[in-house]
């Protein structure tokens, strides 16, 4: 079946520290990959996209890349701020379906 | 626009009691789901609309929750007989299509107490 894996939160940085949030995937097709983000008291916002293989989604400093040989789609910022704090889901949505496949999410704490 | 609109954003129920939502989607978006998140999970795909054709239902949705999008617009979200199970936060998206992503609305806290 379809199914997205992400690593377990919460990641606690300080300011300006690097990050990754690993997240990967099992799909019978060809998957679009998604990250979306959740800040306290919102909904859920699209942050990046990836549609094909090697492709780079990126927006506001973070940026993953589509790796189909490691069935990957881990999400990085070079220098994460407090305002970056939010719980993060990665997705896969295949089109026959229509419909997005949501991780368990990950959240991230950076203290200043 | 403003955006995905859901209301009413918390309810408190009864058990057995009977509850709807209602969401307003982006008027150019055709397609329309909901989804159910509880603590510590991600979003649970429920149902989707294409216009008003509801085209495919998860096996999370028993035969308590109805949906409906009548005239392709706003949708409603129907659960009879509420279970303490059901407790969780209910969130509607609409999309131009799936590649364009979904925007999502704040959501529906149901407590069934």
């Amino acid at each position: 079946g379809n199914s997205v894996t992400q690593m377990e939160g919460p990641v606690t940085l300080s300011e300006e520290a690097f990050l990754t949030i690993n997240c990967t995937y099992t799909a019978t097709g060809y998957p679009s990959l998604f990250w979306y983000v959740q800040y306290p008291g919102e909904g859920l916002q699209l942050l990046l996209k990836a549609t094909k293989a090697d492709d780079k989604g990126s927006n506001k400093g973070f940026e993953a890349t589509y790796r189909k040989e490691t069935t990957s789609f881990h999400l990085e910022k070079g220098s994460v701020q407090v305002s970056d704090s939010a719980v993060y889901f990665c997705a896969l949505g295949l089109e026959d379906t229509d419909k997005l496949i949501f991780g368990t999410g990950t959240r991230l704490q950076v203290f200043p | 626009d403003t955006g995905v609109s859901q209301d009413p954003r918390h309810k408190i129920t009864k058990r057995g009691q009977n509850v709807t939502f209602r969401c307003d989607p982006i008027s150019e978006h055709n397609r329309l789901y909901w989804y159910r998140q509880t603590l510590g999970q991600g979003p649970e795909f429920l149902t989707y609309f294409q216009n008003e054709a509801q085209l495919e239902k998860s096996r999370l949705l028993s035969d308590r929750f109805s949906a409906e999008r009548p005239k392709g617009s706003f949708s409603t979200l129907e659960i009879q007989r509420t279970e303490q199970g059901d407790s969780a936060m209910y969130l509607c998206a609409s999309s131009a299509g799936f590649l364009y992503g979904y925007t999502f609305g704040s959501g529906t806290r149901l407590t069934v107490v």
